[in-house]
């Protein structure tokens, strides 16, 4: 079955650090790759996504390329900030499949210190 | 604020009791997901209803079981509840129309603790 994998964490920063989080997947169709956030207390909220190979999806900062050919979706920042805390999730889903629930990776913690 | 409302927030029960959690999608969302978080299993799929009807099944228990009531608020029903169904779980809502782009709307979370 569909499956993601994650780098393990947690992973610390200093604020101004530039960060990437790996992320590679496994499918049988062409899936739809997200990566999710869970800040502190809360539930998951979708960060960025992209849908077809090469697409990059961009959202406060974050950036990740769709890599069919490496089946990955490795999420970077250029520079992150104490607010960027948190635990990020890789997802994908068969968007052409009626079952449409999202296949989380493991999540990978970010933790940046001022 | 998501607009997924999920209650109890917490809930401390016993090994071997019956719980009930409790899932309001946003406003014409028509889907619910049921997911189970634990810090061994990560964030695991349970169970997805569109519009009262059962449409994908995950890792559920036979233990548990769940259902989507007309006005499509959700219930996720844990029976014989074992020290391992300790977990968060989260209730998701989406589809507010026909297309789903993979945006998935969660709620805080039950906190489960059994002892």
């Amino acid at each position: 079955g569909d499956s993601v994998t994650q780098m393990e964490g947690p992973v610390t920063l200093s604020e101004e650090a530039f960060l990437t989080i790996n992320c590679t997947y496994t499918a049988t169709g062409y899936p739809s790759l997200f990566w999710y956030v869970q800040y502190p207390g809360e539930g998951l909220q979708l960060l960025l996504k992209a849908t077809k190979a090469d697409d990059k999806g961009s959202n406060k900062g974050f950036e990740a390329t769709y890599r069919k050919e490496t089946t990955s979706f490795h999420l970077e920042k250029g520079s992150v900030q104490v607010s960027d805390s948190a635990v990020y999730f890789c997802a994908l889903s068969d968007l052409d499949t009626g079952r449409r629930a999202l296949t989380f990776g493991s999540g990978t913690r970010l933790q940046v210190q001022p | 604020d998501s607009g997924v409302t999920q209650t109890p927030k917490h809930l401390i029960t016993a090994t071997g009791q019956r719980v009930t959690l409790r899932c309001s999608p946003r406003s014409g969302d028509l889907s619910v997901y049921w997911y189970q978080q634990s810090l061994d299993q990560g964030l695991q799929f349970l169970i997805q209803y569109y519009n009262g009807e059962e449409r994908a099944k995950g890792n559920i228990l036979e233990r548990f079981s769940a259902q989507q009531f007309p006005d499509l608020h959700s219930e996720l029903n844990l029976s014989s509840l074992e020290l391992g169904d300790s977990a968060l779980y989260f209730c998701a809502s989406s589809a507010k129309t026909g297309d789903f782009t993979g945006e998935l709307f969660f709620g805080e979370g039950s906190r489960l603790t059994v002892l």
